[in-house]
């Protein structure tokens, strides 16, 4: 079965730090996408990225960075030098190819970047 | 507007009643999606429109619970004889679908229920 764990329920970090958000996923197909989201306290969901899943590249945007690793089933997010800004809670996110529209989550990490 | 607009933001209702969600998705955006996010469950999948296909209602958690898109556009979902356990905020989100269903999803704020 299909499954997202985040085992961070919460970081708290002084602004400027580094962190790594982890992600490890659960499936049986050999097709599928991986998502990181960021929900900001406005409550929307904003899209980050989405990789699928024969593209083992890392990929670099800017402050943030996502690490996949298929031999350990992990999709990490690391945000460099955080800001205030970053508080908020990223859900990371898996869908296969059978039922492709379907976001299955984890369960979040709340992040909070203290000044 | 530019984005996904969800009405009413907030809703209280007595338990037994019915309540309906309203979502307008992004203007061209074919696929719609409702989602729910709980305290104990997490964000859960609803159910997904796409165009003029049957609608996949599969995440629906009972039937008191019905959707309905109404010429492609806005959506709504309907709780009949609520409980409080549907307590939850309710995401909607649209996409384009340009390179198939798992294309990013663009977020309302959500319409946070309470059922007393």
């Amino acid at each position: 079965a299909q499954k997202v764990t985040q085992a961070q329920t919460e970081i708290s970090v002084v602004e400027k730090e580094d962190v790594t958000l982890d992600c490890v996923y659960e499936t049986r197909d050999t097709t599928y996408y991986l998502f990181w989201y960021k929900q900001p306290p406005s409550g929307e969901l904003v899209f980050l990225i989405r990789r699928n899943s024969f593209d083992e590249q890392n990929e670099i945007s800017g402050r943030y960075s996502w690490n996949f690793q298929k031999s350990t089933s992990s999709f990490n997010f690391t945000i460099t030098a955080s800001q205030v800004v970053d508080s908020a809670v990223y859900f990371c996110a898996l869908s296969e190819r059978d039922s492709s529209y379907k976001l299955i989550f984890g369960s979040g990490t709340r992040l909070l970047v203290r000044p | 507007g530019a984005g996904v607009s969800q009405s009413p933001s907030n809703k209280v209702t007595e338990k037994g009643k019915d309540v309906e969600l309203r979502c307008d998705p992004i203007s061209g955006h074919t696929a719609l999606y409702w989602y729910r996010q709980s305290l104990g469950q997490g964000l859960e999948f609803l159910i997904y429109f796409q165009g003029n296909s049957a609608p996949d209602k599969s995440g629906l958690p009972s039937d008191r619970f019905s959707a309905e898109r109404t010429g492609g556009s806005v959506s709504t979902l309907t709780i009949q004889r609520t409980q409080q356990e549907d307590s939850a905020v309710y995401l909607c989100a649209s996409s384009l679908l340009e390179r198939g269903p798992n294309e990013k999803l663009f977020f309302g704020s959500g319409t946070q229920l309470s059922v007393l």
